[in-house]
């Protein structure tokens, strides 16, 4: 079966970068889809297709995929960006894949 | 605006059938889309169950195949979910959502609100 990576916890500064990181084997191959999950919510779609934002979505999201790691980036990070993380890709073997989630911290 | 609406039974006994409903308002099933199931236990991450398009046709998570029916109702706008043989492993928040997908990948978007379901005696 097809397993995604993800680490369980970033930590970014108030106004700067964080990227997080989704490991699969030859992930660079799949699409990859990225939703945000805020505390009691339903997870909401932040990035498609690897790097394509819903409406709604700040630019500040943005997404890339490539070899065996896709990122999720969260430019000029807001309070409000804290959450959890999941990656998801489709996989001939195991059809839809969630990553175990990365708890994103703003501080 | 496409909203999604999960309902049925909070608290389900161990060994019986999970049912649950997915009422979808601001577009009609039979226009097209897959709709899944995920699920989400206590603190950890999320699980998808299965889906299935306006025909009826389905796919299942492979782990969960063997207990797993979902089915559709275009003239109520609805799909609903069986889970059969239910253990306290099975204890989470369920979510409905719509299931975008091409030849090659799928992606879930809007979310329902999600519904927790407990098993227990």
């Amino acid at each position: 079966s097809y397993e995604l990576t993800q680490p369980l916890s970033v930590s970014v500064a108030l106004g700067q970068t964080a990227r997080i990181t989704c490991g699969g084997n030859n992930i660079g191959s799949k699409n990859v889809h990225w939703y945000q999950q805020k505390p009691g919510q339903a997870p909401v779609l932040v990035i498609y297709r690897d790097s394509n934002r819903p409406s709604g979505i700040p630019e500040r999201f943005s997404g890339s995929n490539s070899g065996n790691t896709a990122t999720l980036t969260i430019s000029r990070a807001q309070a409000g960006d804290e959450a959890d993380y999941y990656c998801q890709v489709w996989d001939s073997s195991t059809a839809e894949v969630f990553g175990g989630g990365t708890k994103l911290t703003v501080l | 605006q496409v909203q999604l609406q999960e309902s049925g039974p909070g608290l389900v006994k161990p060994s019986e059938t999970l049912s649950l409903t997915c009422a979808v308002s601001g577009y009609s099933i039979s226009s097209g889309y897959y709709w899944g199931w995920i699920r989400q236990p206590p603190g950890k991450g999320l699980e998808w169950i299965g889906s299935i398009y306006h025909s009826g046709s389905t796919y299942y998570n492979p782990s969960l195949k063997s207990r797993v029916t979902i089915s559709v109702d275009t003239s109520k706008n609805q799909f609903s979910l069986k889970l059969s043989s239910v253990t306290a492993a099975d204890t989470a928040v369920y979510y409905c959502a719509r299931h975008a997908t091409t030849v090659t990948t799928g992606w879930f978007d809007p979310w329902g609100q999600g519904t927790l379901v407990t098993v227990s005696s």
